[in-house]
């Protein structure tokens, strides 16, 4: 089992729709880290967090330490967050999750 | 803004061929990384470095070396490239906290023939 899984692996949705990602871990972090990489392979942090909730724009992401768990949520989607979204945590380094492949139709 | 580079986006390699793919970075950070990226397996640590001339071991270092002479440039190297390195190669950069955040390069995709 990986110590970083996230669900769903694939996501299609029209543009308008609220978005969410889940992200699970089995291991004990200082921090979360929600990335965004688009085609062609440059990877993008988005948030970095260690409790709570955080918000940019449309996007915002809450992690649970309690339940190991955090979901990143885009509002009002649009094509042009079409990406993958990839969760990963800190440990003695960064464990990644195998990402979650985000098309949004317009 | 924090800029990683990387000396190519693409590159095609012959089975056999010493290959270096290079890193630089111009914030200062002490820590600096090598992954791999490959379809369903995610982002996987090679190498890291977390001062000049330190090196340490990632989950696959297998038919990899790394050096780093200075505190900005972070070098992967495959000693004799096969085919099952073609990837893509993705290098970052950190502050030392665990609260720092990682900055990526923009990506090297390797095919090797």
């Amino acid at each position: 089992k990986n110590e970083v899984e996230q669900s769903p692996q694939n996501l299609t949705a029209q543009e308008g729709e609220f978005i969410t990602i889940n992200c699970s871990y089995s291991v004990g972090i200082s921090a979360l880290h929600w990335l965004q990489q688009h085609p062609g392979g440059g990877i993008v942090s988005l948030f970095m967090l260690s409790s709570g909730k955080k918000k940019h724009g449309r996007l915002i992401a809450t992690i649970n330490i309690q339940e190991k768990h955090s979901s990143l949520h885009i509002t009002a989607s649009h094509p042009r967050d079409s990406a993958v979204y990839i969760c990963a945590v800190t440990t003695k380094k960064l464990v990644f999750g195998q990402g979650t492949r985000l098309t949004i139709n317009p | 803004d924090v800029k990683v580079t990387q000396s190519s986006r693409y590159l095609v390699k012959r089975t056999g061929e010493k290959v270096f793919l290079e890193c630089v970075q111009d914030m200062d950070h002490e820590n600096m990384f090598w992954y791999r990226q490959d379809p369903g397996l995610g982002l996987r640590l090679i190498y890291f470095s977390y001062d000049v001339k330190m090196k340490e071991k990632g989950d696959i270092p297998e038919g990899y070396s790394v050096s780093r002479e200075k505190k900005e440039r972070f070098s992967l190297i495959l000693e004799s490239a096969s085919t099952n390195q073609t990837s893509m190669y993705l290098c970052a950069s950190s502050g030392t906290s665990p609260y720092n955040e990682q900055f990526f390069g923009p990506g090297t995709r390797l095919t090797v023939l």
